[in-house]
């Protein structure tokens, strides 16, 4: 049981390049979202997803974009990366309903220089 | 809006003691808590999930605590073995899953 799946696990974008952080569940859960971590700032919510073709924003949703496809993919693109958005991402998927216990994925540690 | 805190930012003590660790939340109105260890490099992996309607929630050496309405959650770690090492987050469902988390403790259990 592969549980939530990120790739790549670590990545060096140039500032403007654009790329995808891929994020697979296999638990058939309806919501996912995305998180970033940063040192003194907690875990903050970009996106999220209550189930295939629902999206909407998070806390801090700009310079990113999501789409939701399928149950199991959620992908997060960023469009032209920043400096600001170096940080690690961690994908996350749960049931919609009865007890949504959270599952994360081992993240990726995005480097934009 | 929501927000969660974690006291002490950092804790150290040796193997063998009791750990307690608290998280408050300003909104009484949550769905459930969920705390999580996270070891440094890794990703997140959930401990206890406590539903709004329970008191607590138990897992091996592991008890976790709740009360709404002073907005406040504990978990209990009994025995501290180095292995327990890690940092802690408690993370706030007030709706939608939408989590918001407390910045966290980290903790050091010395041999």
């Amino acid at each position: 049981n592969a549980g939530v799946t990120q790739t790549p696990k670590f990545q060096v974008l140039k500032t403007g390049q654009s790329m995808t952080l891929q994020c697979a569940q296999d638990m058939n859960h309806e919501y996912m979202s995305w998180y970033r971590q940063d040192p003194g700032m907690g875990l903050r919510l970009i996106h999220y997803s209550v189930g295939a073709g629902i999206t909407d924003q998070g806390e801090v949703p700009n310079g990113y974009n999501v789409s939701r496809s399928t149950t199991e993919d959620f992908p997060l693109r960023l469009l032209s990366a920043a400096p600001s958005q170096t940080s690690v991402y961690f994908c996350a998927s749960s049931y919609q309903t009865g007890m949504p216990e959270a599952f994360f994925g081992q993240g990726t540690r995005l480097t934009v220089v | 809006k929501q927000e969660v805190t974690q006291i002490p930012a950092a804790l150290s003590v040796p193997e063998g003691e009791n750990l307690v660790l608290n998280c408050s939340f300003t909104d009484s109105a949550i769905y459930n808590l969920q705390w999580f260890r996270q070891d440094p490099g890794k990703g997140l992996t959930s401990l206890l999930l406590i539903q709004s309607s329970q008191r607590e929630q138990t897992s091996g050496r592991l008890n976790a605590s709740l009360d709404k309405s002073s907005g406040r959650s504990t978990l209990y770690i009994a025995a501290s073995q180095p292995g327990d090492s890690a940092t802690y987050l408690c993370a706030v469902n007030a709706a939608g899953n939408k989590l918001t988390f407390g910045g966290g403790t980290r903790v050091l259990v010395k041999p």
